[in-house]
């Protein structure tokens, strides 16, 4: 079974620019979360779809950053502009559904660097 | 605020050792409980989770769970060198649509 898969792995852009990042969940997976990593920080929740829906949004920064998933599979996280604290790498994961034994698995994440 | 606390370390233990990972949380309402390893430059890789009080074991991995306490830890027994990881709790709960939220990891390192 594949994994979950993310594109770019890495990205350098310069301030100001837009940059998109990419995720395919394993397949039947209704759940799939965006998350944010910082160097020696835990993963943070940046935005979590039930199927096409974002059912938790709170702690993106609506302002530059943004999400889709249409027809509830792949899913793309934009950020536009980018500023230099945007590097970090970011993180998608998926699971089969909610519940008591949710276990969530990651893609390989893309490392944003903005210059 | 929902927290998720873990010594940063680095924790240093001898190749053969048991390694003891400990993990507390804030919100009480937290029901199921995941360790995850990290590898350098790499994602985050689900070891083991655990949903009720005391001990689950698989391979040389145990994790124990206290909720009167809120306490999760975990414990690698046999250390080899390729533990040698950063190890992420998380906590997720009904309320947040069970979405992980993760400590800051513990490194550790298993010595020859």
């Amino acid at each position: 079974e594949a994994g979950v898969v993310q594109s770019p792995r890495y990205k350098i852009i310069e301030k100001k620019q837009p940059v998109a990042f990419w995720c395919n969940p394993i397949s039947g997976h209704n759940t799939l979360y965006w998350y944010l990593q910082n160097l020696g920080q835990g993963p943070e929740l940046l935005i979590r779809y039930e199927n096409e829906e974002a059912v938790d949004d709170s702690q993106l920064p609506k302002d530059r950053f943004s999400a889709e998933r249409l027809k509830g599979v792949d899913s793309t996280l934009k950020i536009q502009p980018a500023e230099l604290g945007d590097s970090a790498v970011y993180l998608c994961a998926s699971s089969p559904g909610r519940g008591l034994n949710t276990e969530a698995f990651f893609g390989q994440g893309t490392r944003l660097t903005v210059v | 605020q929902k927290e998720v606390e873990q010594n940063s370390g680095p924790l240093s233990v001898p190749e053969g050792a048991i390694a003891s990972l400990n993990c507390t949380y804030s919100d009480r309402g937290s029901q199921s409980f995941f360790w995850y390893r990290q590898y350098s430059g790499k994602s985050p890789e689900l070891i083991m989770s655990i949903y009720s009080n005391g001990d689950k074991e698989d391979g040389r991995f145990t994790a124990q769970l206290n909720k009167a306490s809120q306490y999760v830890s975990l414990l690698i027994r046999d250390s080899q060198p390729s533990d040698s990881a950063t190890y992420l709790c998380a906590a997720a709960d009904s309320n947040s649509g069970y979405a992980l939220n993760f400590g800051k990891g513990t490194s550790l390192l298993v010595t020859p």
